[in-house]
């Protein structure tokens, strides 16, 4: 069965350094999400992507924040100056259409020191 | 705002009885919705999904009822077994690009 890959598994960083984090989704996919969850709290969306552009974004998703589809098959979660609020496990997903189910990736548990 | 939520933070149940998993959705207009299990250190896996045209929908042991009238979806799995025991979150579509996410509910499974 596809999967939605999601490299690397774990991320520590300094603060204030840049991070990417990044996704390789299912082949056929053609919308896709970056979520996080802080330990022991729920998923929360961050930003949605299609066609190139962002579709929908969330108040947590600020200029810190970019995503980028550079060569068609991976999907990337840049955050430009880590803050220790970022650490959370970020998962990227995957949709074929609209209002269909998402696929998710395992996370990337990312920890700023 | 948007609020997907869930009354109860942690149910615990005896191997094999049915469990019962109930959400509360707020945006009146969101016509689909998905429930995800969640493994420790995984991602959200799909369960199983219900759109606003339908009230029930079965898979296997899950079914999710959706009552629009009142914003409440629940989850049910029958002869739970230790391998369900996870965090439960109910979804919901609150707009074409944006699937919210409730608070999630922890099932344990006594043996």
């Amino acid at each position: 069965e596809p999967e939605v890959t999601q490299t690397p598994s774990h991320q520590v960083t300094q603060m204030g350094q840049e991070v990417i984090l990044r996704c390789v989704p299912i082949s056929n996919h053609l919308y896709f999400y970056w979520y996080r969850q802080i330990l022991g709290q729920k998923v929360e969306f961050l930003v949605s992507f299609y066609n190139n552009e962002i579709s929908e974004k969330s108040e947590i998703f600020d200029d810190q924040f970019s995503v980028e589809r550079p060569d068609g098959s991976n999907f990337t979660l840049k955050i430009r100056s880590t803050k220790l609020e970022d650490s959370a496990m970020y998962f990227c997903a995957g949709q074929g259409a609209t209002n269909e189910k998402l696929f998710f990736g395992s996370g990337t548990q990312l920890s700023v020191l | 705002g948007e609020s997907v939520g869930l009354h109860l933070p942690t149910l615990s149940v005896q191997e094999g009885d049915n469990s019962i998993i109930n959400c509360a959705y707020s945006n009146s207009a969101s016509d689909y919705f998905i429930w995800y299990k969640q493994e420790s250190g995984k991602g959200p896996q799909f369960i199983i999904d219900i759109r606003s045209n339908m009230d029930k929908r079965q898979g296997q042991r899950v079914t999710v009822l959706l009552n629009k009238t009142v914003k409440h979806l629940s989850l049910q799995i029958a002869a739970t077994q230790p391998g369900d025991s996870a965090v439960y979150f109910c979804a919901e579509f609150y707009s074409s690009y944006k699937l919210i996410f409730g608070s999630g509910t922890r099932l344990l499974v006594r043996p």
